[in-house]
């Protein structure tokens, strides 16, 4: 299986500053990559697909990038309600996998 | 946008049996695969099974295969995860959702369920 490892485990920025995560893949994934927003209590919501694609609806402060192993997700501006947990997920190989999440925390 | 709703969760004994659903509102239902994907909570997200559209191919995580299986009822707009010889492991929040280009979408809001004695 692909094994996805996220970094940092924990970001606690200001309100307005940027913040980047990264996804590294244990083997390439071409650009099958999506990331996910999680706040307590919820489902999962898709933010990216296909490493770079905003998904329906979502604010354009949010950008993904990369292919092959490495990834990155970026919050241009940070706003109170972007406080959540986000996940990495992989579908170039079988089975799906996911990273084990970034906490981001807006102080 | 297309609502999936999971049901069916509850507190099973080990080595028991469950049926959780996954209800569709899309007239689209039958053009897309669903999955399911399940989380300990406080804990990340794992994958546990897919159907394709027409209902001909299923996939499972090596963790559930054997116990496990998917179906859908495309007239019923609804997929189906019966669970046999639940373990303490397999206690989770269940997820159901569409897949969507690399990712899943239209997430249901998740079905809790518990195996404990």
């Amino acid at each position: 299986d692909i094994v996805l490892s996220q970094s940092p485990g924990t970001v606690s920025l200001s309100l307005g500053e940027r913040a980047t995560l990264s996804c590294r893949a244990s083997q390439s994934v071409s650009n099958y990559l999506a990331w996910y927003q999680q706040k307590p209590g919820q489902a999962p919501r898709l933010i990216i697909y296909n490493a770079s694609n905003r998904a329906t609806g979502v604010p354009d402060r949010f950008s993904g990038d990369g292919s092959g192993t490495d990834f990155n997700f970026t919050i241009s501006s940070l706003e109170p309600e972007d406080s959540a947990f986000y996940y990495c997920q992989q579908r170039g190989d079988w089975p799906p996998t996911f990273g084990p999440g970034t906490k981001v925390e807006v102080k | 946008d297309v609502q999936l709703v999971a049901s069916g969760g509850d507190i099973v004994q080990p080595g028991g049996s469950l049926r959780v659903s996954c209800a569709a509102s899309a007239v689209t239902f039958n053009t897309y695969w669903v999955h399911w994907v399940r989380q300990v909570p406080g804990k990340g997200l794992v994958w546990v099974s897919d159907i394709k559209s027409d209902g001909t191919t299923a996939t499972y995580a090596d963790s559930v295969r054997g116990r496990f299986t998917i179906s859908r009822d495309n007239a019923k707009k609804t997929v189906y995860l019966q669970m046999n010889s639940l373990r303490v492991e397999d206690t989770a929040v269940y997820f159901c959702a569409r897949a969507y280009a690399s990712g899943f979408a239209s997430w249901g809001q998740g079905t809790p369920v518990t195996v404990s004695s």
